[in-house]
């Protein structure tokens, strides 16, 4: 079957340090890959996404790249702020069916 | 303008009560989406509807009940509300089937 496979939060980090969130996947075919972020309170925001292999997604200093031959969507960011404390959702769409989302990582940043 | 809008934006009620949350979406997609999720931020799709038309259901009781009058709207309805029910509910929508997805701000049930 389609899953997201997400590294186990609670991730902590001082401000300006370096964050990696690991992401892996299984599907069929060649699904589009995305990373959404839920700030307290609120929805679901996509931060970035990547629609083939090689692709790379960037947005507000954030980065992944889809790696097909390791199965890969790691989110990494250089030098994170306490305003990007928030829970991040890797996500993918196989072919033909709907959204699988990752059990989503909380990450808190610290001044 | 609110893209994805949900009303009311929290919900306390009794046991067994029956209660509805409105949808709308000012994109103009063709698909919408309604989304549980649990107190560990664990997101679970309930229904999607494409065009007014239920396209997934993802094993959900029948005590919920998608109704969409148009394109722009998917209301959830819950009758008999239990304990379990207690929960964030998130509509979505996107212009397609699989396409990047919208999200509103959520509704807060607790069900007492």
């Amino acid at each position: 079957g389609n899953s997201v496979t997400q590294m186990e939060g609670p991730v902590t980090l001082s401000e300006e340090a370096f964050l990696t969130i690991n992401c892996t996947y299984t599907a069929t075919g060649y699904p589009s890959l995305f990373w959404y972020v839920q700030y307290p309170g609120e929805g679901l925001q996509l931060l970035l996404k990547a629609t083939k292999a090689d692709d790379k997604g960037s947005n507000k200093g954030f980065e992944a790249t889809y790696r097909k031959e390791t199965t890969s969507f790691h989110l990494e960011k250089g030098s994170v702020q306490v305003s990007d404390s928030a829970v991040y959702f890797c996500a993918l769409t196989p072919y033909g069916q709907n959204f699988v989302f990752g059990p989503g990582t909380r990450l808190s940043v610290l001044p | 303008d609110t893209a994805v809008s949900q009303t009311p934006k929290y919900l306390v009620t009794q046991m067994g009560n029956d209660k509805s949350i409105k949808c709308e979406q000012n994109l103009g997609h063709d698909t919408m989406y309604w989304y549980k999720q649990d107190s560990k931020k664990f997101l679970k799709i309930m229904f999607s509807y494409n065009n007014k038309e239920l396209i997934i259901n993802e094993t959900v009781p029948n005590r919920f009940s998608p109704k969409s009058p148009d394109k722009a709207h998917l209301n959830l309805h819950i009758n008999s509300l239990e304990l379990g029910d207690s929960a964030v509910y998130f509509c979505a929508s996107s212009g397609a089937y699989q396409e990047t997805q919208y999200f509103g701000p959520g509704t807060r049930l607790l069900v007492l």
